[in-house]
């Protein structure tokens, strides 16, 4: 099965605070997003990777930023928390889709409280 | 371009019932439509995905249905059960660019005994 995890499911920081959201998949996928998920909202993409080192702005970048120095982890840096940054952070994995389609796996989500 | 509309935002259905959640896009170069499953507290996980060469995908009770002239697409749940009480998500992609899914703002639906 292919798994997708995350270091925290809950995670509560002070406004100004640097936050690393960690993600781990284990099935060599290329892929690796960062999304947040608010209610009404559904699922803004953050940011994207398609390969190590590289790294493509999603949607809402702005006050994020990311990492991928190894091919299974990708990790989400908030530079200086804010509170309009409280919700929920989901990461997710996929291989080169290469005309056959393209399954995202995701993890089970941190949820981040910013105060 | 980039959109893509679902609705309803939430949908009640008794026991037994057809639950249908419609999404619209605009970009003509998507083609590839999935739909997402989301229980409380776990990750959105793939439920079924079509490509605009097929009208119709059917898998068990979940169905699928395309219309490529309209940009719309729907997925039918038959004979709901509680146990489909989720928050569903389409989405779409262009499978020759980017590899990124455009995703709908999601249904919540509750299934009632």
């Amino acid at each position: 099965d292919v798994k997708v995890t995350q270091s925290s499911r809950y995670l509560v920081k002070r406004t100004g605070e640097k936050v690393f959201l960690e993600c781990v998949q284990d099935m060599d996928h290329e892929n690796m997003f960062w999304y947040r998920q608010d209610p009404g909202l559904g699922l803004r993409l953050i940011y994207f990777s398609y390969d190590v080192k590289m790294k493509e702005k999603g949607d809402i970048p702005e006050g994020y930023s990311v990492s991928r120095e190894k091919k299974e982890r990708f990790s989400l840096i908030l530079e200086s928390a804010s509170t309009n940054q409280t919700s929920m952070y989901l990461c997710a994995s996929s291989s080169l889709s290469g005309g056959g389609g393209n399954e995202q796996f995701f993890g089970p989500g941190t949820r981040l409280t910013v105060l | 371009q980039q959109q893509v509309k679902q609705s309803p935002q939430s949908l009640i259905v008794q026991k037994g019932g057809i639950s249908i959640i419609n999404c619209a896009y605009e970009n003509t170069a998507f083609d590839y439509f999935p739909w997402y499953q989301q229980f409380p507290g776990k990750g959105p996980a793939l439920l079924i995905a079509i490509r605009p060469d097929v009208s119709e995908k059917k898998e068990g009770r979940f169905t699928i249905s395309f219309n490529k002239s309209a940009k719309q697409f729907s997925l039918h749940i038959m004979d709901s059960q509680p146990g489909d009480s989720a928050t569903y998500f389409c989405a779409a992609m262009s499978q020759g660019g980017s590899e990124k899914l455009v995703f709908g703002k999601g249904t919540k639906l509750t299934v009632n005994p």
